[in-house]
């Protein structure tokens, strides 16, 4: 079956502009985690949403916010970029029911911001 | 609130040589645990995991783990690397009631030939 599909890959964009990525999961699976990769903070969880629904936040401005769609796929937006925003954004789907569901993970897509 | 410690962030090796990569974890809940590679310009992917019962944990590729928990650390083993398995390695905890992840910093495994 098909993986975790991220779109774009590659993402440039200018200060203070805003960029929205998309991330299509696993079919069947309804838990969309999200996540901030940097060679300086490593890997960090933005948000994660089930069933249309945000269940964790992790500890990032409100700039960055994340929706979910009836059909589980998921999307994450920034607003007004600033140059640390540069990162790896890595999306991670799995069943979500409860107690432990592996996570499957995109292969990203890497923000440039200038 | 968990975290995850690595050891080490870099890990050179020589080809057909032994290696263990640290990992120790902190949290105040059950946790479940996990190693995840990552290959250049490449998402994450499992590589084992610890839920419960027996404490030591194997890869197809020839990697293990053993969950200490009085020691709590789950370090990375393999008895013979691969020029292959030049990557970088992240253990991962997560606490049993959901499916957030928290990463250690990460190790680079470089194998040399």
């Amino acid at each position: 079956k098909a993986g975790v599909t991220q779109t774009p890959r590659y993402l440039i964009k200018t200060r203070g502009q805003q960029v929205t990525l998309s991330c299509s999961p696993i079919s069947g699976h309804r838990s969309v985690s999200w996540y901030q990769q940097t060679p300086g903070q490593g890997l960090q969880f933005l948000f994660e949403y089930f069933s249309e629904t945000q269940r964790n936040k992790g500890n990032f401005p409100g700039r960055f916010s994340g929706r979910q769609f009836s059909n589980s796929r998921s999307e994450m937006n920034v607003s007004t970029l600033e140059l640390g925003d540069s990162a790896l954004y890595l999306c991670a789907s799995s069943l979500g029911l409860g107690g432990y569901t592996e996570a499957f993970f995109g292969q990203g897509t890497r923000l440039t911001v200038v | 609130a968990q975290s995850v410690t690595q050891l080490d962030s870099q890990v050179p090796v020589f080809e057909e040589a032994p290696v263990e990569l640290r990992c120790n974890y902190s949290s105040s809940v059950s946790v479940y645990l996990f190693w995840y590679v990552q290959y250049p310009n490449q998402g994450l992917q499992l590589l084992l995991k610890y839920l419960s019962g027996s404490t030591l944990v194997e890869s197809i590729n020839g990697f293990e783990a053993e969950f200490n928990k009085s020691q709590t650390s789950f370090h990375l083993r393999k008895p013979s690397v691969h020029i292959s398995d030049t990557a970088e390695y992240f253990c991962a905890v997560s606490e049993r009631a959901g499916n957030m992840l928290t990463f250690g910093g990460g190790t680079r495994l470089m194998v040399k030939p």
